[in-house]
């Protein structure tokens, strides 16, 4: 069975930086891409990007290009998501989610909210 | 950039059908994927290529995609079908969400 598990809650400072896990469990983490989402407290969904499976290869959307950076560890399984910078508006619940043979978003963990607050 | 809008909320009676529409341009020509998203919790995939349900989602939802509008469809609301509900497609190799859709069970 597919299981996503993030890390834990984050508390940073206006500048700083965070970094996301997701570590993947029921499958092999070089055979699917892997997404990351985030989730404004009261909005809605938002892309940043993704990692290919097979190269290793990224993609962002453009408003994190230069903040965002995603990576991976196949010898543990998981993923993870630097985001830099860090703003306010940054405050957000940020997801991984698988991306299937069919091109949607078929398994997410179970988020990570990140705050930034002085 | 590519955008999807949907209306921020639809209110319906149990037992009765919901229509979720999703607007974009020329978003027929693309493929449409629907997220039901509970308080608190991860977005769960109910429909993708339009049309398709993934298993384990009831028969009650059903999608259709035309022109610039998808259209998700739950017949036979019930309580537990009140959340938010995302389209999503992709364009240029990114994905794209809509704004949103607070469904509400009256």
């Amino acid at each position: 069975q597919v299981h996503l598990v993030q890390s834990g809650a984050e508390v940073k400072k206006p500048g700083a930086s965070v970094k996301v896990s997701c570590k993947a469990s029921g499958y092999t983490l070089i055979d699917y891409d892997m997404h990351w989402v985030r989730q404004a407290p009261g909005q809605g969904l938002e892309w940043m990007g993704c990692i290919k499976h097979n190269s290793g290869g990224t993609k962002y959307a453009q408003k994190f290009q230069g903040s965002v950076t995603m990576t991976r560890d196949t010898s543990i399984s998981t993923a993870y998501m630097e985001l830099s910078s860090l703003r306010s508006d940054d405050t957000a619940v940020y997801y991984c989610a698988r991306e299937d043979t069919v091109r949607t978003f078929d398994y997410w963990g179970q988020g990570t909210l990140v705050t930034v607050s002085s | 950039s590519y955008e999807l809008t949907q209306p921020p909320s639809v209110s319906v009676s149990p037992g009765q059908t919901a229509s979720i529409t999703c607007s974009g341009n020329k978003l027929g020509d693309k493929y449409a994927n629907w997220y039901q998203q509970r308080p608190g919790q991860s977005p769960v995939l109910v429909i993708y290529q339009d049309i398709k349900r993934p298993s384990g989602i009831p028969e009650r939802f059903s999608g259709s995609n035309s022109g610039n509008t998808a259209t998700l469809t739950i017949s036979g609301t019930q309580a537990m079908d009140e959340a938010d509900y995302y389209c999503q497609a992709w364009d240029s190799n990114t994905a794209v969400f809509g704004t949103g859709t607070k469904v509400t069970v009256l």
